[in-house]
Formats: structure tokens, sequence, C-alpha cells
């Protein structure tokens, strides 16, 4: 099991440039979550699919924040325009069917907008 | 709506001595809790977990933690700290409503160990 994989581990970019966060949970995981974290807010939901349909968003900061996910296999969190207050560490979450099942995390995407 | 508290953003402890990571909660109806564990540059990782039946609950690398219903809180705790333990830990919680679907984060405790 090769666990939640993101992608890229760490982006830089500058102020205005749309940026496109990948992840790819764990096959047979239905529930997909987005979390931001900074040291100012901690951890922070963003949104969760469940069966690739987008269920709760209302942690989305802004419009200029989007998140797709086209299939089981592959979810995208996208920002444009990018501002430098959106530097932030993003985390891909998946966990199986059941409220009691843990949610595994992947290692992160560290932003950062100049 | 649900909450998580942990009281202190870092637990100093030396090494071999017994730990303890606080967490307090608010939620409607039957709580799962969960504790996890990050380390630097890294996503993060599952502990342990408390969904019902026996309040002292095992987990991993010899941590366990204890549901108090009527102090509505779940500590972590360790009987002997290793330097290796030294990370960041999160409690969450999750609730019924939405169907225990999403997880409520504390701010997180950061644990120092000291050999």
């Amino acid at each position: 099991d090769a666990g939640v994989i993101q992608s890229p581990r760490h982006e830089v970019t500058e102020m205005g440039q749309e940026v496109t966060l990948r992840c790819k949970p764990i096959s047979g995981h239905d529930y997909l979550f987005w979390y931001r974290q900074t040291m100012m807010r901690g951890l922070e939901l963003l949104i969760y699919f469940n069966n690739n349909v987008p269920i709760d968003d209302s942690g989305m900061p802004e419009d200029r924040f989007s998140a797709k996910m086209p299939n089981a296999s592959f979810s995208t969190l996208k920002i444009q325009p990018s501002e430098p207050r959106d530097s932030a560490v993003y985390f891909c979450a998946s966990s199986p069917p059941g409220g009691n099942r843990p949610q595994h995390f992947g290692d992160g995407t560290r932003l950062s907008i100049l | 709506a649900q909450s998580v508290a942990q009281p202190e953003d870092q637990v100093n402890v030396a090494e071999g001595n017994p730990l303890t990571v606080k967490c307090t909660y608010s939620v409607s109806g039957n709580p799962y809790l969960f504790w996890y564990v990050q380390y630097p540059n890294r996503g993060l990782q599952f502990l342990l977990k408390y969904i019902t039946g026996d309040n002292l609950v095992k987990g991993s690398y010899g941590f366990e933690a204890e549901f108090n219903k009527s102090q509505t809180s779940f500590h972590l705790k360790k009987p002997s700290a290793l330097v290796s333990d030294s990370a960041l830990y999160f409690c969450a919680v999750s609730s019924p409503r939405g169907g225990y679907s999403t997880l409520t984060f504390g701010k997180g405790t950061m644990l120092l160990v000291s050999p």
C-alpha cells in the first residue's frame, strides 16, 4: 500500500499565478479530504468528497479555491489567482467507508506564494 | 458545533518518565475520538481511537488514551517516554452529525522529550 500520494511536495510561485495541487488517495477509500495547515489557524478542513462527489465545501476560503475529483483515484485543489496569504501546507487525506475508520494523510504540499 | 481543546501548546518530559497530553472535547451525541502524531515535514499518522467499549484504548508505539465521558476528556498517555516520541500531537473528534464523516482537530501539542 503506497499510501496517499501528493504532488508536488513543494511549490514556490509568484502572486497571481495559478497553482494546482494533486492527490492520489488509497485504493478502495471512498472519502477524500483536503486540509490546510498554518501556524496561526492550525489544521482546517477545506472540502471533502464521498464517492467523487463534493459533500461539503464550506471550508474553502474564497472563490479563488476550487477542487475536483474526476475519478476515484485522483483529485486536484486549484488556487487561481494565488496570493501570499495562501502560503501553507496543504494535506490530502482519504478514508474507507464507516465513520470509525481513521483518515490516512499524505505528506502534504508546502506552498509558498511570493 | 463540535470542538476540541488541547490546553497545552507544549509538553516537556524527560526520557523514561511518563507523559500525558491533554484533550477535552465538546460534541452533541456520542463522540468518536482520535489521536494523531505529526513528525516534521510529514503528514498526520493515526495513533489510536475510541469508538465504544473499554474506556482505556491502546494504540501504536506504546501510547494509550483514556476516555472520560463525565469530564469530556481523552488524554493521551505513555508510561515511559522516548526521545523519538518528540513530535506534534493532535486530538480529533467526530460526531453523529454528518454521520461521523469528518474530523475536528485540536490545535496540536508539541511534545519534547529530553535525553
